[in-house]
Formats: structure tokens, sequence, C-alpha cells
């Protein structure tokens, strides 16, 4: 069964400091693909980033940063500099070719203090 | 380019009624899922439509079911409706790719109230 963990309920921070989120997942299969989104309070989610299992590469996009690694089946999400705006729920997500359904973590509720 | 739609966008209902919920595809995109997001709880899986035809479910009873319409858009109906259904509903749409897969896009949900 396919599981994500994300044990940071709630995390605060000032506005400009660096905040990881992180995520852990389980999987039995060999093909599967990590995925973040961000829910705003308006409720829709935004998809942020998607990565397979082939590519462990660490992927940058402004001031988020994506670290994968498959030795301790994590997939953890870094913003630089945060800012007010970026204050949201984010959730981790995994999905296997088979089954095609997104399994989500609980998400971390993130709140950026000016 | 229009994304995902979903109608209504609140609704009230009490025990045992039924409801419809609705939702209409990103463009280009064939496949609609359907999410359940109680509060302070990711999405939970439902059901998952291509060709007009349930292709996944979750972990869900037979009170949920849906449909796809040819034009891909896809409607949710729950039966004998409980006050543990009150939740965001979720819709997510995305083009299906064999041997592969596509990142799904969400709409922004219908918040179901059950009183």
């Amino acid at each position: 069964a396919q599981k994500v963990t994300q044990a940071q309920t709630e995390i605060s921070v000032v506005e400009k400091e660096d905040v990881t989120l992180d995520c852990v997942y389980e999987t039995r299969d060999t093909t599967y693909y990590l995925f973040w989104y961000k829910q705003p309070p308006s409720g829709e989610l935004v998809f942020l980033i998607r990565r397979n299992s082939f590519d462990e590469q660490n992927e940058i996009s402004g001031r988020y940063s994506w670290n994968f690694q498959k030795s301790t089946s994590s997939f953890n999400f870094t913003i630089t500099a945060s800012q007010v705006v970026d204050s949201a729920v984010y959730f981790c997500a995994l999905i296997d070719t088979g089954r095609r359904a997104l399994t989500f973590g609980s998400g971390t509720r993130l709140q950026v203090q000016p | 380019d229009a994304g995902v739609t979903q109608s209504p966008t609140h609704l009230i209902k009490t025990r045992g009624q039924q409801v419809t919920l609705r939702c209409s595809p990103k463009s280009g995109h064939d496949t609609v899922s359907w999410y359940q997001q109680a509060l302070g709880q990711g999405p939970q899986f439902i059901f998952q439509y291509y060709e007009e035809e349930e292709r996944q479910r979750g972990n869900f009873p037979d009170r949920f079911s849906g449909h796809q319409f040819p034009n891909y858009s896809s409607e949710l109906n729950v039966n004998a409706l409980l006050l543990g259904d009150s939740a965001l509903y979720l819709c997510a749409s995305s083009l299906y790719q064999r041997g592969s897969y596509n990142e799904q896009f969400f709409g922004p949900g219908t918040r179901l109230t059950v009183l």
C-alpha cells in the first residue's frame, strides 16, 4: 500500500527565512511519481512539481527547490527567502502508474509572518 | 484557456438527501478524478473516469457514484447523505498517457455541508 507522511503539521516563519517542508513516502512499486501541491485559503490545489522515480536530480525553480532521495524515501521542499504569499497548506503526493490515483499526505500548514 | 471548473461552489443538504456535483475538465484533458477533502486532512481519492467508464476506485461506499459524458465532463452523485460526507469535493483533470503519467489539475472544489 502507498503512504505519504508529512510529519510537520504547522510551521511558522518570519518573512525572508528559509523553510523546508518534509515528505516521506512508502511504496512497493519501482515506478512512481511524486508531487507537491499548494493549497491557498481559496481551496484550489495548485500543482508545483512532478518527479518520477528514475530522476533523482534536485530541481530549483526560483525560490523553490526540491530534494529527492530514494535512499531515504524522501522528497523535501525548500522555500528560500519566504514571503507572506507563500502562506498556504502544502501537500506532498504519490502515484504509481498502475493505479493512477494520487495518495496525499496530511499536509503542512505554512504561515509566513511579515 | 479555461481551467477545471466545478459547480456549485457551496451546497447545504440534510441527512438522507441526494446530491450531484459537476465538473468540467481543463481543455484538452480526457480523464477526470474526484477527491474528498475533510477539514484539516489531505484529499482522499474517490474514483477516476476515462472514456466514460470508471477506471479506478478508492475506498468509498456505493453511495458514491459518478458519470462521465462524451465531452469529458463529469458528475459525482452521493446518495443517502451522512453528516460525515461534509467536505470539500475536488475534481481533477488530466490527459491520459499509457505507460506514463501526467499531472492532475484541480478545480476550486464544491463545499458540501450536511446538516
